[in-house]
């Protein structure tokens, strides 16, 4: 089955710096890679998801690149604020043609600290 | 976005009895809604994949006569947790899979149910 690692466990950044989360997994299959954030008490939620025939993504301030080859990827958060301290999750499955999907694989998570 | 509206956020139950924690999609349909564990500062463990009208699929070593799931809807699934002990507690988080985006396997979460068996 698939296998997702995560890294690194904790991140603490300064206000306004960038934070970087790298992602690895081991099925090649896997074409679906969503990013969750979670807040203390609260469910994840989805802030970023890419899909296999890209490379890379952005929205505002957060952006998530994939490399096929590798089989990594990563999320990028510019300009930290402090209120992107939260648990990030990454997360692989597989989309098939036909809308199935198999069930999403976590990364173990990374609490991001992002300090004044 | 979708919402997955999950109840109760918090229940504390004696040992031995019975908890049943409702999650459900306001404003999509979800053939498929899944239920996750989560232990503190650990990444989220899938309990069972849950399939409108019939019968869930459990990850192995979970015991679906202890955790009974039951998804009589598109927008409802229940997760029973039978003569709850201490090591049941911890946190319960659903999703739902919104049904006519299913080709984009977008998953909306729950807001978590937190479990304390006494």
């Amino acid at each position: 089955g698939e296998n997702v690692e995560q890294h690194p466990s904790t991140l603490s950044v300064q206000e306004g710096d960038s934070a970087v989360i790298k992602c690895t997994y081991s099925d090649s299959a896997s074409n679906y890679f969503p990013w969750y954030k979670q807040e203390l008490g609260k469910g994840p939620q989805l802030i970023i998801d890419i899909r296999s025939n890209v490379g890379e993504k952005k929205d505002q301030r957060i952006a998530v690149t994939l490399n096929k080859t590798a089989k990594h990827f990563s999320l990028h958060i510019t300009e930290t604020q402090p209120e992107d301290s939260a648990v990030y999750f990454c997360a692989a499955s597989i989309l098939g043609n036909t809308g199935t999907a198999s069930k999403l694989t976590f990364g173990t998570g990374t609490r991001l600290q992002v300090t004044l | 976005g979708a919402v997955v509206s999950q109840h109760p956020s918090w229940v504390i139950c004696k040992s031995g009895t019975s908890v049943k924690i409702e999650c459900r999609s306001l404003d999509f349909q979800a053939t498929t809604m899944f239920w996750y564990r989560q232990f503190p500062k650990q990444s989220l463990m899938l309990m069972a994949t849950s399939n409108e009208g019939s019968k869930a699929t459990y990850e192995q070593g979970v015991e679906k006569d202890k955790f009974l799931i039951n998804h009589a809807s598109l927008t409802l699934s229940t997760l029973t947790v039978t003569s709850a002990h201490p090591e049941d507690s911890s946190f319960y988080i659903c999703s739902a899979r919104d049904s006519l985006a299913g080709a984009k396997n977008i998953q909306y979460f729950g807001a978590g149910t937190r479990l304390s068996v006494l």
